[in-house]
């Protein structure tokens, strides 16, 4: 079965400490991995979409990047306001065009 | 405003007692989709819909049923809740190949 693995689960950084989320899938012919933020009580909320590997996407202070197995979610001096699960999905090939959803890191940044 | 609205938002229930979520989209998007989201678990599909009065099972269809007579409505229904099902539910709903667009949530409980 298809998986979608994030890393790590949980991670506290000081506002300014720049780091990274990790992704990783297993799904062949891989359609397209989103990215998501969510906020607690709400939907998620997009954020990127990657189609190959190579690809960069940028918005304000972060930064996601895709390879054939993985993908990174770069937070460049985050602050406060960057505090939420993000979650990576992936979309498997074929008509049904199914979404599988990772677990999620919950990141929280301290002032 | 483009938008997935629910309703309810909230939810407390006894167990047996038949539910209706609602769920409703303004995007004319073909595909709808409803996950349910628990702790360490993830978002997981229910049912989904590829168009109007086409629907099909998720990864976590038991105890659930839906209908889509309209292309903008895709009602949940629990005709018969267990407190198994007490959770986080969240409708969805995208463009081919395109992210997915979510509501904000109903929580339920059943107890």
């Amino acid at each position: 079965e298809d998986q979608v693995t994030q890393s790590p689960e949980a991670l506290r950084l000081q506002e300014g400490e720049s780091s990274s989320l990790n992704c990783s899938y297993t799904v062949s012919g891989l359609r397209g991995l989103f990215w998501y933020r969510q906020d607690p009580g709400k939907g998620p909320e997009f954020l990127f979409t990657l189609y190959s590997a190579g690809e960069e996407k940028e918005k304000e202070r972060l930064k996601a990047t895709l390879t054939k197995k993985e993908s990174f979610l770069h937070i460049t001096a985050p602050k406060p306001e960057d505090s939420a699960t993000y979650l990576c999905a992936v979309q498997e090939p074929g008509g049904y065009q199914k979404v599988t959803f990772g677990t999620g890191t919950k990141l929280q940044v301290i002032p | 405003e483009a938008q997935v609205t629910q309703n309810p938002r909230y939810l407390i229930t006894v167990t047996g007692k038949k539910l209706t979520v609602t769920c409703s989209q303004n995007m004319n998007h073909e595909y709808m989709s409803w996950y349910r989201q628990d702790p360490g678990l993830g978002l997981r599909q229910i049912y989904y819909s590829m168009n109007v009065e086409v629907t099909d099972k998720g990864d976590v269809p038991e105890g659930y049923k839906v209908s889509r007579k309209e292309k903008r409505n895709f009602p949940l229904i629990l005709e018969s809740p267990s407190p198994n099902q007490t959770s986080l539910y969240f409708c969805a709903s995208r463009r081919p190949n395109s992210p997915l667009h979510f509501g904000n949530g109903t929580r339920l409980t059943v107890t």
